[in-house]
């Protein structure tokens, strides 16, 4: 139980084109979703929190018109990188928050690798 | 001040001997601690949670943690080569904040 998918797993685009990544829990409802960024060689940087049906929560430094998140149902979350510029090339990895065991356990999706020309 | 703090390594074990992580935390009030395996390339995979003071065994992994201290640890017993990865600890701060705070990660290499 508790798997988290992520599609695509790797998507190459131009740059000033946008991309949407979406983030699914298959078998346990998730109010909580993740979203983390990692640059080779580095540590996760969290981005943002996703509640279901309400804003998402930025980290400091994270431009919310540039990544943005929606979580529309208690089993997806979506991120849409606007503008994409070769610096947004990174790996990009959601995790859900199973509340139905522990409260805090999150698991990870097998992340995003995107690459922009 | 860095909240969550692991030795970042490189953490070279031989073969079946026992592999020993450490990790420490500045928040008194954190009640969940998590252990992750990351081999490169890939996405954090959960592979410990603890709770309460003690020791918690699953299979080849023991994780440790000691409030008092301010400490957690994961011992994998027999190591295996395919142990070799990065162990991130995570630990969810105290006041209901539901981010996870995370270690830079130690790198542990298993030699055969």
């Amino acid at each position: 139980g508790a798997v988290v998918s992520q599609h695509p797993s790797w998507v190459i685009c131009k740059s000033g084109t946008s991309v949407k990544i979406e983030c699914r829990s298959l078998d346990f409802q998730a109010t909580t979703m993740f979203w983390y960024r990692q640059f080779p060689k580095q540590s996760l940087m969290l981005m943002a929190t996703s509640n279901e049906g309400s804003k998402a929560t930025y980290e400091q430094g994270v431009e919310k018109d540039k990544f943005l998140i929606n979580h529309a149902s208690l089993t997806l979350s979506t991120l849409t990188v606007t503008s994409a510029h070769p610096e947004d090339s990174s790996f990009y990895i959601c995790s859900a928050r199973d509340g139905g065991q522990g409260g805090e356990t999150q698991y990870f999706g097998p992340g995003t690798r995107l690459l922009v020309l | 001040q860095k909240e969550v703090e692991q030795n970042s390594g490189p953490l070279s074990v031989p073969e079946g001997a026992i592999a020993s992580l450490n990790c420490t935390y500045s928040d008194r009030g954190s009640q969940s601690f998590f252990w992750y395996r990351q081999y490169s390339g890939k996405s954090p995979e959960l592979i410990m949670s603890i709770y309460s003071n003690g020791d918690k065994e699953d299979g080849r992994f023991t994780a440790q943690l000691n409030k008092a201290s301010q400490y957690v640890s994961l011992l994998i017993r027999d190591s295996q080569p395919s142990d070799s990865a990065t162990y991130l600890c995570a630990v969810n701060p105290s006041g209901g904040n539901e981010k996870l705070t995370f270690g830079t990660g130690t790198r542990l290499t298993i030699i055969p």
